[in-house]
């Protein structure tokens, strides 16, 4: 199986901030690779598919990027509904897919 | 709008069954693939099984295979996950998704709201 691991395991920044979340697959993945949002309590939302694909209706604030094994989600400026715990996911090994274990984003 | 409701969540015996469904709406429902995917309590995401458009192809994770069973009725626009042999370690929240696949790249695009299974003694 595919392992997915991001880092950090938690972050705590401030509203307007800057973040970037990382996801690395023990395998290369090309862009098979998607971000997902987690509110406590709730379903999580799909944000970016593909590596770097914003879903509709998603804020232009989050974006990500990268191929192959390593990835990145960025969030260019923290607004207070962005707390959350972010989870990337591998679509390459179909029908096998893995999650990372998360990134709970906190307030500072 | 697209919407998923899960239900048939509940405490079990080890050893137990179970049978979720989850109830499609706001879409063609058999023009995709479904999906279920659990959380167990302050854990992270694990995908359990998916399902093709017409039921002929269906995939489980190990940690489930030859315990759970996936189905769905097009007609009813419903998924169902019969759950056997029910352990403690299948204590989750369980989330039906659909399963997107456009472009060559597969999404979880929508996903209900979850149904929690306890097993326990």
């Amino acid at each position: 199986d595919i392992q997915m691991t991001q880092s950090p395991s938690s972050l705590s920044a401030s509203v307007g901030d800057r973040v970037t979340i990382t996801c690395r697959a023990s395998q290369t993945i090309s862009s098979y690779l998607n971000w997902y949002q987690q509110k406590p309590g709730k379903a999580p939302k799909l944000l970016i598919y593909a590596a770097s694909t914003l879903q509709s209706g998603v804020p232009s604030r989050f974006s990500g990027s990268g191929s192959g094994t390593d990835f990145t989600l960025t969030i260019s400026s923290l607004q207070p509904e962005d707390f959350a715990t972010y989870y990337c996911q591998q679509s390459y090994s179909t029908p096998m897919y893995t999650f990372g274990q998360g990134t709970k984003l906190e307030i500072k | 709008q697209v919407q998923l409701v899960e239900s048939g969540g509940d405490l079990v015996k080890p050893g137990g069954s179970l049978r979720l469904s989850c109830a499609a709406s706001g879409f063609t429902f058999s023009d995709y693939y479904m999906t279920w995917i659990r959380q167990a309590p302050g854990k992270g995401l694990e995908w359990v099984s998916y399902i093709s458009t017409s039921g002929s192809t269906i995939y489980y994770a190990d940690s489930v295979k030859g315990r759970f069973t996936i189905s769905r009725d097009n007609a009813k626009n419903s998924l169902y996950l019969q759950m056997n042999s029910l352990r403690a370690e299948d204590t989750a929240v369980y989330f039906c998704a659909r399963d997107r696949r456009y472009g060559g790249y597969q999404r979880f695009d929508f996903w209900g709201q979850g149904t929690l299974v306890t097993v326990s003694s």
